[in-house]
C-alpha cells in the first residue's frame, strides 16, 4: 500500500532530552512537510523540503531540526531548546504543489 | 503572508441538513485549494482539490467551489450524516511551499 507512516504513535520526553520523530513515504513524492498542531491553533508549518538534501524553515522552526538524506524519509528532531514541545505532530508529502497526503501523526508529551 | 479564515469555527446540525463551510484567504495568487477532514486524534484526509482554473469540484455528497478573485472557497455537504462529524480544514496552495492552513470548522451532526 502506498502512503505515509509516522512512528511512534505516542512519545514521551523528559525535559532536556532530544527526541526524533520518524516520517516515511513510498509515494515517490519530492516534497515533504512537518506540521505541529495545538488545540485551538490549527496546523503550523515547522519545516518543509522540496527535494532531497534541501529543506527550509517554516513558521515555527525554532527548537526543531530536520534532515532529508533520502527521498522517502524526513525525520524531525525536537531538541531541548524547544520550550513547549507537547503537541500533535503531522508529516505530509506532495508531488510538487499538488495534493498533500498526511500521515497518522505522533503525539508528543513532555513529562 | 497568506492568512486563512474559516467560518464558522464550530457548527452543530441535525442529521439530514445541507450545510456550507466557508474559507477565505488574503493572497489570491494560488494554484489550488484543498479541503481536508480530520477526526479526533487522527491525521488529515484529503477530501477535494480544486485547481485555480476550476470553479468547483464534486465528490459524492461534497461540493467545493472556488472564487479565486474574491479569495473564497465553500464546502457544501448535502444530506449530512453523523459520520460527517469531524473538523474540516482548508489549505490554499501556491508556488511557495510555505503553506498556511485555516484553523478549521468543527462539525457535529446529531442523530
Amino acid at each position: 500500500d502506498g502512503g505515509i507512516t509516522q512512528s511512534p504513535k505516542y512519545l514521551f520526553r523528559k525535559e532536556g532530552q532530544n527526541v526524533t520523530l520518524s516520517c516515511e513515504q513510498n509515494l515517490n513524492h519530492d516534497a515533504m512537510y512537518w506540521y505541529r498542531q495545538d488545540p485551538g491553533q490549527g496546523l503550523r508549518l515547522i519545516y518543509y523540503s522540496q527535494i532531497v538534501n534541501d529543506f527550509q524553515k517554516g513558521d515555527i522552526a525554532e527548537g526543531y531540526s530536520v534532515s532529508r538524506e533520502k527521498k522517502e524519509s524526513f525525520p524531525l528532531t525536537v531538541t531541548s531548546a524547544q520550550k513547549n514541545p507537547t503537541a500533535f505532530y503531522l508529516c505530509a508529502s506532495s508531488s510538487g504543489a499538488d495534493t498533500q497526503y498526511f500521515g497518522p501523526g505522533t503525539r508528543l508529551t513532555v513529562l | 503572508k497568506q492568512e486563512v479564515t474559516q467560518i464558522p469555527a464550530a457548527l452543530s446540525v441535525p442529521e439530514g441538513e445541507n450545510l456550507v463551510l466557508n474559507c477565505s484567504f488574503t493572497d489570491s495568487a494560488i494554484y489550488n485549494l484543498q479541503w481536508f477532514r480530520q477526526d479526533p486524534g487522527k491525521g488529515l484526509t484529503s477530501l477535494l482539490l480544486i485547481q485555480s482554473s476550476q470553479r468547483e469540484q464534486t465528490s459524492g455528497r461534497l461540493n467545493a467551489s472556488l472564487d479565486k478573485s474574491s479569495g473564497r472557497s465553500t464546502l457544501y455537504i448535502a444530506a449530512s450524516q453523523p459520520g460527517d462529524s469531524a473538523t474540516y480544514l482548508c489549505l490554499p496552495g501556491g508556488s511557495n511551499y510555505k503553506l498556511t492552513f485555516g484553523k478549521g470548522t468543527l462539525l457535529t451532526v446529531n442523530p
